[in-house]
């Protein structure tokens, strides 16, 4: 099975430290995603990986960053964290290719408070 | 990009087949119909997707309107852990990577 695993469950940080999330997975897949989930707004975008070194904004990119150095690994930055960025952030993977239909797989979120 | 339209919830008796019906009336031909679920605690999973014909898998059954203007996912019988958000998705041929999810559909499974 597919495991994609993100590196903290739940995380707390300060207004204005620069915070970083992990996701690894570990299906050689090219695409990877970052996404955020809120209630009632269902989960949002916030940047794509289609390969290494590659990466494409979403809908909400403002205020992250992303890094994809290695195939099996894809970070997001958050550059200096504020209280709206409180918020359940999912990582997935998928094999590549450009119109794919191959499902996307989650790891389990990393529940991130900005204080 | 398509939308589509879920029931905010809906409850169903353990061992009993479960239809969640989804509403897509401005869906494109080249729209592919997909569905995840998200278990408490947990990041969405995926379970079925399709075109036009009717698809079955381990997980559940799809099943496509002749018009394409709504889907119903069939579990075919639903047990305890069968309780989650089912989220029906439109993903459209020109939208390469990104799969635009909805509020989708709480389902409660009562013992």
């Amino acid at each position: 099975d597919v495991k994609v695993t993100q590196s903290s469950r739940y995380l707390v940080k300060r207004t204005g430290e620069k915070v970083f999330l992990e996701c690894v997975q570990d299906m050689d897949h090219e695409n990877m995603f970052w996404y955020r989930q809120d209630p009632g707004l269902g989960l949002r975008l916030i940047y794509f990986s289609y390969d290494v070194k590659m990466k494409e904004k979403g809908d909400i990119p403002e205020g992250y960053s992303v890094s994809r150095e290695k195939k099996e690994r894809f970070s997001l930055i958050l550059e200096s964290a504020s209280t709206n960025q409180t918020s359940m952030y999912l990582c997935a993977s998928r094999v590549g290719g450009g119109n794919s239909n191959q499902p996307q797989h989650f790891g389990d979120g990393t529940r991130l408070s900005i204080l | 990009d398509a939308k589509t339209t879920q029931p905010n919830s809906m409850e169903s008796n353990e061992e009993e087949p479960v239809h969640l019906p989804c509403n897509h009336s401005t869906i494109s031909g080249t729209d592919y119909i997909h569905w995840y679920r998200q278990l408490p605690s947990q990041g969405p999973e995926y379970v079925i997707h399709g075109l036009t014909s009717n698809v079955n898998n381990r997980m559940a059954s799809l099943a496509i309107a002749e018009d394409r203007k709504s889907s119903t996912l069939i579990l075919h019988r639903a047990t305890l852990r069968d309780a989650a958000v089912y989220y029906c998705i439109l993903r459209g041929m020109d939208s390469n990577y990104q799969l635009i999810w909805g509020a989708g559909t709480k389902l409660i499974i009562k013992p």
